[in-house]
């Protein structure tokens, strides 16, 4: 069965470093990979996608992401990491026509 | 735009009662997911309508749970009668393209947070 693991529960981070959110998936076919972010009392908001081609993607808010086919992995980074990037992420699989997500990784930055 | 809104964004019932909750999409959006996420655990799928119609309701745990959407347009979500393990955030997203594969993007409302004691 399809399934999204995300190892880390829980992320800190100091004020300007930088961040690496990992992400494994587990899907026979060529997946569609997505990131989300949830900030206190928001929706999920879309950070960035993987469908096909280039496997570095570049998304919203300074973050990137990599697919690596040999690992089934879709990590997600940032170099410089804002007190304001404190949040819950999700990644997540589209698979027909719904998502899979991992259980999220909540990330806390430190001053 | 408006985005993806949902009501209540909570709601605190008693085991029996019955809840309904309310997802209005992104205008024009054909499709509709409702999702949910039980503490401590991941989102999940509860089930994806195209316009008016049920795709896919696999996800749906028990006949208690009762989804609608009217004329295509907003979208509720009903549990009657309410039980303990029905405590979550349910979550409602909408996308642009109509058809069983979409990669289009899902866009999440901020979730209802129902609380059964």
């Amino acid at each position: 069965a399809q399934s999204v693991t995300q190892p880390d529960i829980h992320i800190t981070v100091s004020e300007g470093a930088s961040l690496e959110l990992r992400c494994n998936y587990s899907y026979g076919a060529t997946p569609y990979l997505f990131w989300y972010v949830q900030s206190p009392g928001q929706g999920l908001q879309l950070l960035l996608k993987y469908f096909s081609g280039d496997t570095l993607v570049q998304g919203i808010k300074g973050f990137e992401a990599e697919f690596k086919r040999s690992q089934s992995s879709f990590n997600l980074r940032k170099p410089s990491v804002h007190w304001s990037d404190a949040a819950e992420y999700f990644c997540a699989a589209l698979t027909g026509t719904a998502l899979i997500f991992g259980k999220g990784t909540t990330l806390s930055v430190s001053s | 735009e408006a985005g993806v809104t949902q009501f209540p964004s909570h709601s605190v019932i008693e085991k029996g009662q019955t809840v309904t909750l309310r997802c209005d999409p992104i205008s024009g959006h054909d499709n509709l997911y409702w999702y949910r996420r039980v503490m401590g655990k991941e989102i999940k799928f509860l089930l994806h309508f195209v316009k008016e119609s049920k795709q896919d309701e696999s996800g749906m745990p028990n006949n208690r749970f009762l989804a609608e959407r009217t004329g295509g347009t907003y979208s509720t979500l009903k549990v009657q009668p309410a039980e303990l393990e029905d405590s979550g955030v349910y979550f409602c997203a909408s996308s642009r393209l109509a058809g069983g594969w979409s990669t289009d993007t899902q866009y999440f409302g901020p979730g209802t947070r129902l609380t059964v004691l």
